[in-house]
């Protein structure tokens, strides 16, 4: 069985300040691990993913996240965030190979302050 | 957009009652993934299909079932519906069934049970 643990259920920060939502995950195999972000009233949709290789994986909006596998975490941070960055994220995690499915972390509620 | 069509965007409905939720995966896409939202229980998997086939099942109640149609689309039945239901509900596609990839999301059917 696997399992993600969000911590934060809800992230205040200031704009242009950094940000790093926490995400441990449990899993007895390999896995993949995903964040995903959800604007008001929209569906999800991915923001990074590792799968293999580099353990750091960046998106194309300036998050990164780094695969730790001693410490089973897969952190997400930005440097500095904008307003626009406003939204739950999601982090998933499914085990590599076979058919699974995604389990998904309670969210964390990102709030950027002006 | 995901390319994921959902209907109906918004339903309410009485308990007792049955309803039926709608899904349009990508084009291309074989999976198809059933996901429940509410504000105590989060993001929740329900069940997968590939290509018409059930390929996993999660937390899915036995008043709920899905089927996959041959165009690939696939239907969420929920019936003798209970206040707790009220939730998002999502679907989400993917390529292949392993799971290695993107899930695209639709916007979802927020169901109302009164």
């Amino acid at each position: 069985a696997q399992s993600v643990t969000q911590l934060d259920s809800q992230v205040p920060v200031f704009e242009e300040a950094p940000v790093e939502l926490r995400c441990n995950y449990s899993s007895s195999v390999s896995v993949y691990l995903f964040w995903y972000v959800q604007y008001p009233n929209q569906g999800l949709q991915l923001l990074l993913k590792y799968l293999s290789g580099s353990t750091l994986v960046e998106s194309i909006n300036g998050f990164e996240a780094e695969f730790n596998k001693s410490q089973t975490s897969f952190h997400l941070r930005k440097p500095s965030v904008h307003i626009s960055d406003t939204a739950e994220y999601f982090c998933a995690v499914t085990s590599s190979g076979g058919y699974q499915k995604v389990t998904f972390g309670t969210g964390t509620k990102l709030q950027v302050i002006p | 957009d995901s390319g994921v069509t959902q209907t109906p965007k918004h339903l309410i409905t009485a308990t007792g009652q049955r309803v039926t939720l709608r899904c349009s995966p990508r084009s291309g896409d074989l999976s198809v993934y059933w996901y429940q939202q509410s504000l105590d229980q989060g993001l929740q998997f329900l069940i997968q299909y590939y290509n018409g086939e059930e390929r996993a099942k999660g937390n899915i109640l036995e008043r709920f079932s899905a089927q996959q149609f041959p165009d690939l689309h696939s239907e969420l039945n929920l019936s003798s519906l209970e206040l707790g239901d009220s939730a998002l509900y999502f679907c989400a596609s993917s390529v292949t069934s392993k799971v290695a990839g993107e899930l695209f999301f639709g916007e979802g059917s927020r169901l109302t049970v009164l």
